[in-house]
């Protein structure tokens, strides 16, 4: 079935420093790709997506691209900020699904120190 | 303000008793899921509906129920609860009849079974 691998945490970085959290899936069709965050407390955001392969997904100075090849979704910040911790979740949905369904990896705990 | 609420935020309950978490979207969307958080395995779906009277099973349905009988609500019952069933539960919502729309979700409810 379909399912999202993404790496284990916790990643701990110094303020500044640059992020790479990676996210492999393995799913038939075409599916979109997700990055939710989790802030301490808080319910899911969704901060990025990609809906088909070379697409780039880019908000508040994240970025992943949508590797079919290479089955990724990387997530990647030049400069991490204290106030990017959080929880990471890559996540998708198939291609031309009728459900919606998001599908999760486990999550990668971000704690960036000042 | 686009939201979904969930009440209560944090509940703490007996084996055997009958609970039900509410949820409630205010942005006319057709579907709402309900998801559950454990460390180490990331978000499982448990329920999901398409529209007002369909529901359907998500990956972990087992112990529990829900109920969509207006669009805004889609309440989760937990009939007789046991200790396995502690988790931290998230309701979401999106528009339906597209795999790359962005889910909402709301801030969480922690449920412990003793």
């Amino acid at each position: 079935g379909d399912s999202v691998t993404q790496m284990e945490g916790p990643v701990t970085l110094s303020e500044e420093a640059f992020l790479t959290i990676n996210c492999t899936y393995t799913a038939t069709g075409y599916p979109s790709l997700f990055w939710y965050v989790q802030y301490p407390g808080e319910g899911l955001q969704l901060l990025l997506k990609a809906t088909k392969a070379d697409d780039k997904g880019s908000n508040k100075g994240f970025e992943a691209t949508y590797r079919k090849e290479t089955t990724s979704f990387h997530l990647e910040k030049g400069s991490v900020q204290v106030s990017d911790s959080a929880v990471y979740f890559c996540a998708l949905t198939r291609g031309g699904g009728a459900t919606n369904k998001l599908i999760f990896g486990t999550g990668t705990l971000l704690a960036v120190q000042p | 303000e686009a939201q979904v609420t969930q009440n209560p935020r944090y509940l703490i309950t007996v084996t055997g008793k009958k609970l039900t978490v509410t949820c409630s979207q205010n942005m006319n969307h057709e579907y709402m899921s309900w998801y559950r958080q454990d460390p180490g395995l990331g978000l499982r779906q448990i329920y999901y509906s398409m529209n007002v009277e369909v529901t359907d099973k998500g990956d972990v349905p087992e112990g529990y129920k829900v109920s969509r009988k207006e669009k805004r609500n889609f309440p989760l019952i937990l009939e007789s609860p046991s200790p396995n069933q502690t988790s931290l539960y998230f309701c979401a919502s999106s528009f339906s009849g597209g795999s790359s729309y962005e889910q909402y979700f709301g801030p969480g409810t922690r449920l412990t079974v003793t």
